[in-house]
């Protein structure tokens, strides 16, 4: 079976400096794929970044970057320089490479102190 | 990144009717889509996997016959809710798998928040 967890239900970071969101997952699919998403008040989830379990290296986009660490099955992100605009809910999701759906964490609300 | 849209974003019913939320992908086909649930401050609750030109599958627990699932073309899936009861009211969210992305990512769209009366 295939898990997502995130630990860290509220963060609050400082504006301008950085913050790790923890995100864990099970799966013993040996081809996988991790996702972050950004959901503000809004509704809409917005693509963050993606690291397959086959890249060497961490992936990053801007001010994210994924902390990939395969043998601890963890998939943290890293958001450096934070912005007001950075408050929301952030959810880590995986994809096996044998099924369809994605699998959710139950997300992590950031707040970003001015 | 590719764009989902989904409409309405809003809309508020009275209980008995039924209610239809597109959700199209813009500047990609998407052969399928996904139907997603979430309750305030809660994850999304995946529904149904909907696949263009054959039946949605539905995650367990979910009624087929209440919510209608049509994936009729390879950019637009519609989810009905029929017969409509207060506690359909919630955000419902829709995403697209863009297989032929750089990551074979799922777009989602905006969402729509349904109240029923």
């Amino acid at each position: 079976a295939q898990k997502i967890t995130q630990t860290q239900p509220g963060m609050f970071v400082q504006e301008k400096e950085a913050v790790t969101l923890d995100c864990t997952y099970d799966t013993s699919d040996p081809s996988y794929g991790l996702f972050w998403y950004k959901q503000p008040s809004s509704g809409e989830m917005i693509f963050l970044i993606y690291q397959g379990s086959y890249d060497q290296q961490n992936a990053t986009e801007g001010r994210y970057s994924l902390n990939f660490q395969k043998a601890r099955k963890s998939a943290n992100l890293v958001i450096s320089a934070s912005q007001l605009g950075d408050s929301a809910m952030y959810f880590c999701a995986m994809r096996v490479s044998t099924g369809n759906q994605f699998y959710f964490g139950t997300g992590t609300s950031l707040t970003v102190i001015p | 990144g590719a764009v989902v849209s989904q409409h309405p974003s809003r809309v508020i019913c009275k209980s008995g009717t039924s209610v239809k939320i597109e959700c199209r992908s813009l500047d990609f086909q998407a052969t399928t889509m996904f139907w997603y649930r979430q309750f305030p401050k809660q994850s999304l609750m995946l529904m149904a996997t909907s696949n263009e030109g054959s039946k949605a599958t539905y995650e367990q627990g979910v009624e087929k016959d209440k919510f209608l699932i049509n994936h009729a073309s390879l950019t637009l899936s519609t989810l009905t809710v029929t017969s409509a009861h207060p506690e359909d009211s919630s955000f419902y969210i829709c995403s697209a798998r863009d297989r032929g992305g750089a990551h074979d990512t799922q777009y989602f769209g905006p969402g729509t928040r349904l109240t029923v009366l």
